[in-house]
This record gives structure tokens, sequence and C-alpha cells, in this order.
């Protein structure tokens, strides 16, 4: 069974506004990764955020993570057309097992 | 760096076929991976190994064998093809520290179809 569950399934915004996903896993993990997938294409790691982190910025992304609530959330910051695709959160759970969510798919509107 | 490289892009094969899909990469990653992905379900871990001539399963390895018999080649055997084996396949690599996986690296993916 996969261990992240993304939430929202998916996300329509309009171009310069934020958006938020939300990661929920189940067991404990050395690190949480978020990585986005262009339709079509492989997917591309965004950000690595370990266990004994709480908050992470990479650009217009940031990245947060509660082990207490077993969550983690993406926020983008003024989005833009090129944002558009599905987001992927993946945890290492210690086994030399990257498990990913069922992602959020994000739409940014001009 | 051509970093993580899938073959084919696409392959039609009749149920019953057998076929290999390929994948290399050129990082000296000690880690590598394939899962498939199918609509609604993200990716699902086939098999993974480690290092050169150590192999694991993952989540849903029936019907698929690998064998990693150099650090850059993992490649994914797909033993009687059914349809139910349709879906895009994505080999990756990373390394792994003391704190865990590093960012893995991902193929541009196989999409496969089974008639």
């Amino acid at each position: 069974s996969q261990q992240g569950e993304e939430d929202p399934q998916a996300l329509s915004i309009q171009e310069g506004e934020n958006a938020t996903m939300n990661c929920s896993y189940k067991t404990s993990i050395n690190n949480l990764q978020w990585y986005r997938q262009n339709s079509g294409r492989g997917l591309v790691h965004l950000i690595l955020i370990r266990s004994n982190e709480r908050e992470k910025h990479s650009g217009r992304l940031r990245v947060t993570l509660d082990t207490s609530k077993k969550s983690s959330s993406l926020l983008i910051t003024a989005s833009r057309a090129a944002d558009t695709a599905s987001y992927f959160c993946a945890t290492d759970l210690n086994d030399y097992k990257l498990s990913f969510g069922a992602g959020t798919t994000v739409t940014v509107r001009a | 760096n051509a970093g993580v490289t899938q073959t084919p892009k696409f392959q039609v094969l009749k149920t019953g076929q057998s076929m290999t899909l390929q994948c290399a990469q050129d990082m000296n990653h000690e880690y590598m991976s394939w899962y498939r992905q199918d609509p609604g379900m993200g990716l699902r871990l086939i098999h993974y190994s480690v290092g050169a001539g150590i192999t694991d399963q993952g989540e849903v390895p029936n019907g698929y064998n690998v064998s990693r018999s150099t650090t850059e080649d993992f490649p994914l055997r797909l033993l009687s093809a059914a349809p139910s084996q349709t879906s895009v396949y994505f080999c990756a690599s990373s390394s792994w520290t003391g704190q865990g996986s590093t960012e893995a690296f991902f193929g541009q993916g196989t999409r496969l179809t089974v008639v």
C-alpha cells in the first residue's frame, strides 16, 4: 500500500496566486521529498526535507514537515503557467524504498 | 551527462510476449529502481537494487524480473506480457547516505501497451 497521500487530488488557481498541497504518511520516515511531473514526462526532484527539519525553502517553494502529525505541505508562491503539473510526495522509510503518493494535479490559469 | 536513460519510449506488445525495458545511469548511483504509473495511483515500486548483484522486490513485483550486473544498468524484464501490465514505466536512480535517500533522478518513461 502507498505510504503517502496527497490532498487535494486536484487544484485550479489563477496565475499569481499561491498553491498549497498536503501530504500525509503513516510511519516514521528518514526524509520526505517532493517531485513535479509535467504531462507525459519523468519526475523532477523539487525539495528534500529531513525528519529533523521543520521547514525548507527553495525559490518560490516552501515545504513544512510535522512529524508529530505525520504530514507535510508544499506551498508554491506567485504561481505561473509553467507550474501546471502534478506534484508528488515521496517518503523514505529507511528500507531502501521511496514510496510515492497518488499526487496533486495543479492547473494554473492565465 | 545524460542522467537516466530509458529505452524504448513506446512499445506495443501482444499478450504472452516478453520484452526487456532498458535503463542506464551515468551518475555512479548505487541505488536503482523501477516504478509503474497508472492513472490515479501514483507510482508503485516494482523492483529495486542497492548495488550490483543485489536486487529486491517492491510493492508489485509479479510478472517482472530484474538483474543488476553493473552499477550503470538495471533492465526490467516482462516474462509473459498481460493487459494488466499496460502502464507507464519509470526507472530511477539515487544515492543513499546515513540519513537516507538523496534526490532521485528519473528517466523519461516507457509507455507500454499490451493488447
